[in-house]
């Protein structure tokens, strides 16, 4: 497995401001994912971002709105830019795991944002 | 296009009674994960299970368990002798092998456990 942090884990912001989330996972992998969940709703996928390339965006999601970096194998950050109410959501990253049996996304524990 | 449906959007039980949440996944895959994570109170999302598509073997881990039934497409997830502390909302999930490892998730199915 592997094991995942994210900072913040909440956040009360302000709209038309920006926050920054960081992702830390204890060992180097290839592809991070980063998810938005809305409040009572399932996960979306915002994009995938490997090491190395730009990230890969999800219709309905774009790099001015939410940016992406990838700097090493351990570490992603995501962006929520110019902050509305309407981006109050969890935000997880996930990390996916290669084993003999298979392929498995592990998750961070979410970053909880409330936008006023 | 792959589709996961959690038809069950909440149940309730009381404690020590048996409960079974379903799932029905649509793929063109031939390959493909299927998953169940379980997201407590507190927002993260914890791992259980990954099942190949090439492996139909039901699994038992304590008072979990799981069906899958890939003539009906159903991955169905059991809890035994429910406690409170299964109180949490359980999502099936689905990674086809040409999806681009993306994984895609059902609804979601809310479990109440009442002392």
């Amino acid at each position: 497995s592997a094991v995942i942090s994210q900072k913040p884990s909440r956040d009360i912001c302000q709209r038309g401001t920006s926050l920054t989330i960081q992702c830390q996972v204890d060992s180097q992998v290839t592809m991070m994912f980063w998810y938005r969940q809305q409040p009572g709703q399932s996960l979306t996928l915002i994009a995938t971002a490997n090491q190395g390339s730009e990230a890969t965006y999800e219709s309905g999601f774009v790099i001015d709105k939410f940016p992406i970096s990838r700097p090493n194998l351990t570490f992603s950050t995501l962006t929520v830019s110019n902050m509305s109410p309407e981006d109050s959501s969890i935000y997880l990253c996930s990390v996916e795991v290669l084993l003999p049996e298979g392929v498995t996304q592990y998750f961070g524990p979410g970053t909880r944002l409330t936008v006023l | 296009a792959q589709k996961v449906t959690q038809a069950q959007t909440e149940i309730s039980v009381v404690e020590k009674e048996d409960v079974t949440l379903d799932c029905v996944y649509e793929t063109r895959d031939t390959t493909y994960y299927l998953f169940w994570y379980k997201q407590p109170p507190s927002g993260e999302l914890v791992f259980l299970i990954r099942r190949n598509s090439f492996d139909e073997q039901n699994e038992i881990s304590g008072r979990y368990s799981w069906n899958f039934q890939k003539s009906t497409s159903s991955f169905n997830f059991t809890i035994t002798a429910s406690q409170v502390v299964d109180s949490a909302v359980y999502f099936c999930a689905l990674i086809g092998n040409n999806a681009g490892n993306m994984l895609t998730f059902g609804g979601g199915t809310r479990l109440m456990v009442k002392p």
